[in-house]
Order: structure tokens, then C-alpha cells, then sequence
């Protein structure tokens, strides 16, 4: 079945450091890929997304591509702030029809002053 | 504005009570879903619906149940047959028009067992 594995946290950063967090995801067919964030008490919000290979999805100074040959879509950002701070969840979609988002377990990040 | 409406934000459970967690949608979304969050396990997905009076079982279904009489509303009982009921809900939607993406979550209920 399809299923994604993100690495664990927590991740913790110094304010202007390189971020990365790996994602790599099983899936039959194409599917579209996607990283949330989850802000303390708050519900999800869609930060990018990329919806076939070598696509880039950006946002807020976040980015990944999607890698049909590694069967990855690593979140990197290169300079965090503090209010990057949340926990970050990878997840796919199948084109199949009738199928939900699946997720990863998501990885906290902690990123301090 | 359109959004996703989760009510109440906390709820507390007496063991062995059943407890019904409210989502409304005013975005004319086809398909609700329902997440159950747990520390270190991610989201797990409870039931969905794609259309109105029709549901189906995610993966962890067992002690759950869901209508959707509406198009607008998709509530999800906790029964008291599930073991382990404290965890952070969220409600998700989603326009099948605009193909594999369009989902909009809920901020969430937190319900605890007491």
C-alpha cells in the first residue's frame, strides 16, 4: 500500500541555519506530494506542494522537489527564524480515485535565538 | 470568509460516554474526512465521505462512526468502544473538481477521557 516515512525529530536549529527533512514516500502510480505544517494548537495549513516529477513546490522560503527516481520530497529552507518553529508533516496522495491524503508521522522543529 | 468549522475546540469524556465532535463546511466540498492525531504517530485516517449518505472506513475505524446527511456536515461519534479515545481530531475537506489537492483542515478538537 502507499505509505510515507519522514525522518524523526525533534529537529533543533539555531536562528539562520540550513534545514532539512527528509521524506520519502511508497506509492503505486503518480502520486501528487505535498508538506503541512502544524503550528502548537492549531490544525494544518498546506505549506507547498508538487504534483508530478521534478516539480518544485515553494513557499515562504521553503522548498522540495519531487523525485520520482529517489521516491523522495525533501523539505529544506536555508535560513529558519524562530517562527518556523512547528511540526512538519509530509504526505501523498494516490490518482487513484477514492483515495486520502496519508501522511507521515511528522517531525517537530524547534528553532531557538 | 469559506472555511472548515470544528466545535468545541476541547472535550472532556466521562469513560464509557458517548461523544459526538461537530464539522461544518461552508466551501460546497464534496468529501469530508476525519483525522485522529496522536503524539509520534502522525494523522491516521478514521472515515471519509465523498458524497452525501455514502461513507467509507479508514484505517483505524474501529470504535467510530460518522453520517453525512448534509453536504455541509460530516459529525464523528466517539463510541465507547473505543479504547483509547483521547487524542487531537481534525476535520479535513476537499473539492474533487480541482483533482489530487484543494483539501482544507479544520483547526481541530482535542478531547480528553476523564
Amino acid at each position: 500500500g502507499n505509505s510515507v516515512t519522514q525522518m524523526e525529530g525533534p529537529v533543533t536549529l539555531s536562528e539562520e541555519a540550513f534545514l532539512t527533512i527528509n521524506c520519502t514516500y511508497t506509492a503505486t502510480g503518480y502520486p501528487s506530494l505535498f508538506w503541512y505544517v502544524q503550528y502548537p494548537g492549531e490544525g494544518l495549513q498546506l505549506l507547498l506542494k508538487a504534483t508530478k516529477a521534478d516539480d518544485k513546490g515553494s513557499n515562504k522560503g521553503f522548498e522540495a522537489t519531487y523525485r520520482k527516481e529517489t521516491t523522495s520530497f525533501h523539505l529544506e529552507k536555508g535560513s529558519v527564524q524562530v517562527s518556523d518553529s512547528a511540526v512538519y508533516f509530509c504526505a501523498l496522495i494516490s490518482n487513484q480515485a477514492g483515495t486520502a491524503l496519508i501522511f507521515g508521522k511528522g517531525t517537530t522543529l524547534s528553532v531557538s535565538s | 470568509d469559506g472555511g472548515i468549522t470544528q466545535s468545541p475546540k476541547y472535550l472532556f469524556r466521562k469513560e464509557g460516554q458517548n461523544v459526538t465532535l461537530s464539522c461544518e463546511q461552508n466551501l460546497n466540498h464534496d468529501a469530508m474526512y476525519w483525522y485522529r492525531q496522536d503524539p509520534g504517530q502522525g494523522l491516521r485516517l478514521i472515515y471519509y465521505s465523498q458524497i452525501v449518505n455514502d461513507f467509507q472506513k479508514g484505517d483505524i475505524a474501529e470504535g467510530y462512526s460518522v453520517s453525512r446527511e448534509k453536504k455541509e456536515s460530516f459529525p464523528l461519534t466517539v463510541t465507547s468502544a473505543q479504547k483509547n479515545p483521547t487524542a487531537f481530531y481534525l476535520c479535513a475537506s476537499r473539492d474533487l473538481d480541482r483533482g489530487l489537492y484543494g483539501y482544507t483542515f479544520g483547526s481541530g478538537t482535542r478531547l480528553t477521557v476523564v
